[in-house]
């Protein structure tokens, strides 16, 4: 199975800061299906990117994906005070789905 | 807009069976377009994918739980089902059904529901 890693495992940053996160593949993500999900509290995931670079309908383009193989980066370009959340990166290009671990998006 | 709503018990205790259904709703699991996959989240930790099942009936379960699991359609009532078997402590967590599997993101999500493990 592919494991991913995702870093920062917390990002503390100020509105109107840049963020940028990683998600590392122990082995190459086939056609590049991975996709990132914002998580807040007490709700369920929610579809940012897919296939590693394209937005999820109704997403902002301050959000954006890139990345190929097994290095990948979610970066929001400006934060926004609904951005603060914890982020997922996935992986689907093999059977076996997994998600990293998570990177908490934190107010400084 | 695809709905997909979970029902279940919300307490099981240990050494039983834990049972949910998924009930989808603006869009039909017989298109065969799409995969539908159950995924939990322990309280505090990180997302885990549990399997998926396609309109045929074929599924694809995690190795980790794949002795434990069963994942089932019912495309007449446009549902399908989790069934994990024995459960311990470590099953207590947020169980989300969602749209999508191999090579499709997960696009639609229920709004999880709590199943808590203990006797």
């Amino acid at each position: 199975e592919i494991v991913l890693t995702q870093s920062p495992a917390t990002l503390s940053l100020s509105p109107g800061e840049r963020a940028t996160l990683s998600c590392g593949a122990s082995q190459s993500v086939s056609s590049s299906y991975l996709a990132w999900y914002q998580q807040k509290p007490g709700l369920a995931p929610r579809l940012l990117i897919y296939d590693a670079s394209s937005r999820a309908t109704g997403i902002p383009d301050r959000f954006s994906g890139s990345g190929s193989g097994t290095d990948f980066t979610l970066t929001i370009s400006r934060l926004e005070p609904e951005d603060f959340a914890v982020y997922y990166c996935q992986q689907y290009g093999s059977s076996s789905l997994t998600f990293g671990g998570g990177t908490k998006v934190e107010i400084k | 807009q695809v709905q997909l709503q979970e029902s279940g018990p919300g307490l099981v205790k240990p050494s039983q069976t834990l049972s949910l259904t998924c009930t989808v709703s603006g869009g039909s699991i017989s298109s065969g377009d799409y995969y539908w996959s159950w995924i939990r989240q322990p309280p505090g930790k990180g997302l885990e994918w549990i399997g998926y099942i396609y309109y045929s009936g074929s599924t694809y379960y995690n190795p980790s739980l794949k002795s434990r699991v069963t994942i089932s359609v019912d495309t007449s009532k446009n549902q399908f089902s989790l069934k994990l078997s024995s459960v311990t402590a470590a099953d207590t967590a947020v169980y989300y059904c969602a749209r999508g599997g191999l090579q499709l993101p997960f696009d639609y999500w229920g709004q999880g529901t709590l199943v808590t493990v203990s006797s």
